[in-house]
């Protein structure tokens, strides 16, 4: 139980396109999902807190209109990197917050989408 | 806030030995969890152990098992019996009690297990 999906694994666009990820709790419900960024052999930095039927919370420095956040369901969310520029390169994880699997109040993680902006 | 702080940038293993990765956090909170997640060169994050603060015991997982020092804000890790597939970035995470809270992690430990 607990698993995330997230689509696609792996994206490669124009710089000025928009792309769209989606973050799936498969077998369970998550009120709340978040949703990271990762540069290779860091730690990972939380963009924004994402919550079912209301507008996401956005970290410090991260810019809300070029990272679109939607939170449509229990059980989907989407982050949509507009306008993408080759420095949104990186990968994108995102996270979903789950009360029921085992063990509880644990975030369970997505496999992440690798973006590359040519 | 909180802070979790992982010292050591890299270490190494012989395979069937055992590790003990290191890990210090710093909160005012009372009542929160700490993680270990595993991240393979697949970069799929895999939780490996959690431990609540009120617990004395240590949560163990298998060839997983930590030491929780609350008192000293010290949670390590021990992977005993290293195997290839250990082979990873190790994070330490904090997590305040409640719904839907943030998770605060360690900037990480590469972990390598040598044949």
């Amino acid at each position: 139980g607990a698993v995330v999906s997230q689509h696609p694994s792996w994206v490669i666009c124009k710089s000025g396109t928009s792309v769209k990820i989606e973050c799936r709790s498969l077998d369970f419900q998550a009120t709340t999902m978040f949703w990271y960024r990762q540069f290779p052999k860091q730690s990972l930095m939380l963009m924004a807190t994402s919550n079912e039927g209301s507008k996401a919370t956005y970290e410090q420095g991260v810019e809300k209109d070029k990272f679109l956040i939607n939170h449509a369901s229990l059980t989907l969310s989407t982050l949509t990197v507009t306008s993408a520029h080759p420095e949104d390169s990186s990968f994108y994880i995102c996270s979903a917050f789950g009360l029921a699997g085992d063990p509880w109040e644990t975030q369970y993680f997505g496999p992440g989408t690798r973006l590359l902006v040519l | 806030a909180q802070t979790v702080t992982q010292s050591q940038p890299e270490m190494s293993v012989q395979e069937a030995e055992t590790v003990t990765l290191s890990c210090t956090y710093d909160t005012s909170e009372s009542n929160y969890y700490l993680f270990w997640y595993k991240q393979p060169p697949s970069r799929q994050m895999i939780l490996v152990i959690r431990q609540e603060a009120y617990k004395q015991q240590n949560a163990t997982e298998n060839r997983f098992s930590v030491n929780f020092q609350k008192a000293a804000k010290s949670f390590s890790l021990k992977i005993s019996d290293s195997q290839l597939g250990d082979t990873a970035m190790y994070f330490c995470a904090f997590m305040k009690a409640g719904a839907n809270s943030k998770l605060t992690f360690g900037k990480g430990i590469t972990l390598s297990v040598r044949p």
